[in-house]
């Protein structure tokens, strides 16, 4: 079956410490994308891809990163300086980066400090 | 920063109501809407797109797009307590070539038997 796959669905992180979210699509799309989505609030997009070796910065960027190495995966970077970092991530997909494409979204990590 | 506003919530209904959500976006160069709905832990899965002004149906569901006055909304037929979730509008913001799905905070709505 196709899908976006997002590993794993909790982790837990200790002050100081990075941690990397994973994101695999089979789905063969072009564009990937990061959101974190805070209690009661919508999403907000943290970084997005079109292709490989290629991504740009959203809305709140600042304390994460990411990489895009091949075109299935997109993973995330929580760093030490996003102050925080407990919220639910998702990561999304689309065919392409184009106005009328709607994204697919994986099950979600929940990360929690502690 | 462009914006998508959708007041909050809740909103409440009896089963068999038609339950009314509705999506302001400021960005009047928008061209693309997204309606998703989240279950309470779970991640957004696509109910409907619309890129035309008007409406668009899809069985108990209908967007309703007025580009003029920068609104979209949904309508649920015959709501049932299955529909109570998360409604997220979204709107594909275009900076330069590079769009992207800008949210709303969603509309929390209650379906009650």
């Amino acid at each position: 079956d196709g899908g976006i796959t997002q590993s794993p669905k909790y982790l837990f992180r200790k002050e100081g410490q990075n941690v990397t979210l994973s994101c695999e699509q089979n789905l063969n799309h072009d564009a990937m994308y990061w959101y974190r989505q805070d209690p009661g609030q919508g999403l907000r997009l943290i970084y997005y891809s079109q292709i490989v070796n290629d991504f740009q910065k959203g809305d709140i960027a600042e304390g994460y990163s990411v990489s895009r190495e091949k075109k299935e995966s997109f993973p995330l970077t929580v760093t030490s300086a996003q102050k925080n970092p407990t919220a639910f991530y998702l990561c999304a997909s689309s065919i392409r980066q184009e106005m009328n494409t709607e994204a697919f979204f994986g099950q979600g990590t929940r990360l929690t400090v502690v | 920063q462009k914006e998508v506003e959708q007041n909050s919530g809740p909103l409440s209904v009896p089963e068999g109501a038609i339950a009314s959500l509705n999506c302001t976006y400021s960005d009047r160069g928008s061209q693309s809407f997204f309606w998703y709905r989240q279950y309470s832990g779970k991640s957004p899965e696509l109910i409907m797109f619309i890129y035309s002004n008007g409406d668009k149906e899809d069985g108990r569901f209908t967007a309703q797009l007025n580009k003029a006055s920068q609104y979209v909304s949904l309508l649920i037929r015959d709501s049932q307590p299955s529909d109570s979730a998360t409604y997220l509008c979204a709107v594909n913001d275009a900076g330069g070539s590079n769009y992207k799905l800008t949210f709303g905070k969603g509309t929390l709505l209650t379906v009650n038997p």
